[in-house]
C-alpha cells in the first residue's frame, strides 16, 4: 500500500498560471519534504516542515511556497509557473530530519 | 557546504557483468543511504549505513561504509536488466540537516 501519496501524477499549465501539487502520508511521520528533480539529476530539496515549522532552502524561488494543514498534507504551490519550472516534483517524509526519507512517486509537471 | 561525490556518472553495462559505484565526501557522514529510482518513480530507499566499515548484503547488491565515514560504495555481482535505474546515495551528517543527494548513477544493464 502506497505511503506517501502524490497527485496528479501529471500536471500540465500554463505559463504564469498558479498550480498546486498535493502530497499526503499514512506514516504519521513528522518531517514532510518537497523536492524539484529535472531530467538526469538528483532531486534538489525546495523545502521541508518540521511538524508545522517551515524550512525554507536558501536557493529555492519566491515562486515556490508550500502549506502544511495538518500532519498528513502537505501542498506545493508555484504561483507564476515558467518554462524552467517544468520537472518532476518528489514529496517524501521522515519520522525525523536524521531519519530516512519515504518518496511517492512523484508529479510530472509539464508548462504549455 | 557539505558535498557528495558520486561515480561514475553513467555506466552501461552487459547483462552478467559486476560493477562498483562510489560514494565520497570530505565531511564524515554520521549515516548513509542508498536509493534506487526507476524511470517515472520515486527513489526507493536501499539500505542505511552507520558505522564506520560496515557491510551490508542485499541480495546480489553489497554496500560498503568506509571507515572513516566518508565514503561509501554499491557492488552489484551479476548485474540483471532489472538493476537499471538512478542510484543515488545521500548522507547525513551532524546536526538536524536534512539529506544531502548526491547527482547519482545512471546505470543501464543491457540484455
Amino acid at each position: 500500500d502506497a505511503m506517501v501519496i502524490q497527485n496528479p501524477r501529471y500536471q500540465v499549465t500554463q505559463f504564469g498560471k498558479p498550480v498546486t501539487l498535493s502530497c499526503s502520508q499514512t506514516l504519521n511521520h513528522n518531517v514532510m519534504y518537497w523536492y524539484q528533480q529535472k531530467s538526469s539529476q538528483a532531486p534538489k530539496l525546495l523545502f521541508h516542515y518540521y511538524d508545522k515549522d517551515f524550512n525554507n532552502e536558501a536557493d529555492t524561488p519566491d515562486n515556490f511556497q508550500s502549506r502544511r494543514p495538518n500532519t498528513s498534507f502537505c501542498f506545493l504551490d508555484i504561483r507564476s509557473p515558467g518554462l524552467g519550472d517544468a520537472a518532476m516534483y518528489l514529496c517524501a517524509t521522515s519520522r525525523d530530519r536524521n531519519q530516512p526519507q519515504h518518496f511517492g512517486d512523484g508529479t510530472r509537471l509539464s508548462i504549455l | 557546504t557539505q558535498l557528495l561525490e558520486q561515480s561514475p556518472q553513467f555506466l552501461s553495462i552487459q547483462e552478467g557483468e559486476n560493477l562498483t559505484v562510489y560514494c565520497n565526501s570530505s565531511s564524515v557522514f554520521s549515516s548513509l543511504q542508498w536509493y534506487r529510482q526507476e524511470p517515472g518513480e520515486g527513489p526507493v530507499l536501499l539500505v542505511t549505513v552507520v558505522t564506520g566499515g560496515e557491510v551490508k548484503k542485499l541480495k546480489r547488491l553489497t554496500f560498503q561504509f568506509g571507515d572513516a565515514r566518508k565514503d561509501s560504495s554499491l557492488h552489484i555481482t551479476a548485474a540483471q536488466p532489472g538493476d537499471t535505474g538512478l542510484y543515488l546515495c545521500a548522507g547525513l551528517f551532524s546536526g538536524n540537516t536534512p539529506l544531502v543527494f548526491g547527482k547519482g548513477t545512471r546505470l543501464s544493464v543491457i540484455a
